[in-house]
């Protein structure tokens, strides 16, 4: 069955230290995207991708990188993590055919100490 | 800025009453979907509505799309313990999400046996 896979599922980790967030999907969507979610607050989109080398700014400021040199792989990337990096991220994917339909992966709990 | 209000933000109620949850906003939205949500894990998608006025059925849930396409809502008909979870609804602009959806903060809902 097709999928979107997240990993780690959880990361604790120290202030400063460099992570990269793995997403991966198995569906052959070109279109994908990273959410932060925090509790009791919406969804905020952080960065998308329309396809292989595309990668956009959404609309919560971050200071995370993304990249997306294969199809099916679009990591993210903090560079030096902060507590105030402490979220959920969830990867998603979608095809488009006229309306975006978003497939969600497990998330990933991240925690800076 | 496109927002989505949902209410209630908490609802618990008994096994085999009957409830309804909203999803409001002063923009209009190209299509309007609903997602749920349980602890650790990401978002299901149960529904995508696009024509304002439409009116979805998924077994024991139905789904209406605002004559204005500004607003939604999500009637559980007999509630079962299996359908607790945060329910969001998530909407798109005039691209059709393809740049990503705006998301409510959710209901959060208990059925309690």
């Amino acid at each position: 069955e097709a999928d979107i896979y997240q990993t780690p599922r959880y990361l604790v980790i120290g202030t400063g230290k460099k992570i990269t967030l793995e997403c991966s999907q198995t569906m052959g969507h070109d279109k994908m995207y990273w959410y932060q979610q925090d509790p009791g607050m919406e969804l905020h989109l952080i960065h998308y991708s329309y396809g292989v080398n595309s990668t956009e700014k959404g609309d919560l400021s971050s200071e995370s990188t993304v990249s997306r040199i294969r199809t099916e792989h679009f990591p993210l990337t903090l560079e030096s993590a902060r507590p105030s990096h402490t979220s959920q991220y969830l990867c998603a994917s979608s095809e488009f055919e006229g309306a975006v339909s978003l497939y969600f992966g497990p998330g990933t709990r991240l925690t800076v100490l | 800025t496109q927002l989505l209000e949902q209410s209630p933000q908490f609802l618990s109620i008994q096994e085999g009453e009957n409830l309804t949850v909203y999803c409001n906003s002063s923009s209009v939205f190209s299509s309007l979907q609903w997602y749920r949500q349980e602890p650790g894990e990401g978002p299901v998608l149960l529904v995508t509505v696009v024509t304002g006025g439409e009116v979805k059925k998924l077994k024991r849930l139905t789904f209406q799309f605002g004559d204005a396409r500004k607003d939604s809502s999500l009637h559980i008909t007999a509630a079962q313990p299996g359908d607790t979870g945060l329910y969001l609804c998530a909407g798109a602009g005039s691209g059709g999400g393809a740049d990503g959806l705006t998301f409510g903060k959710g209901t959060h809902l208990i059925i309690q046996p």
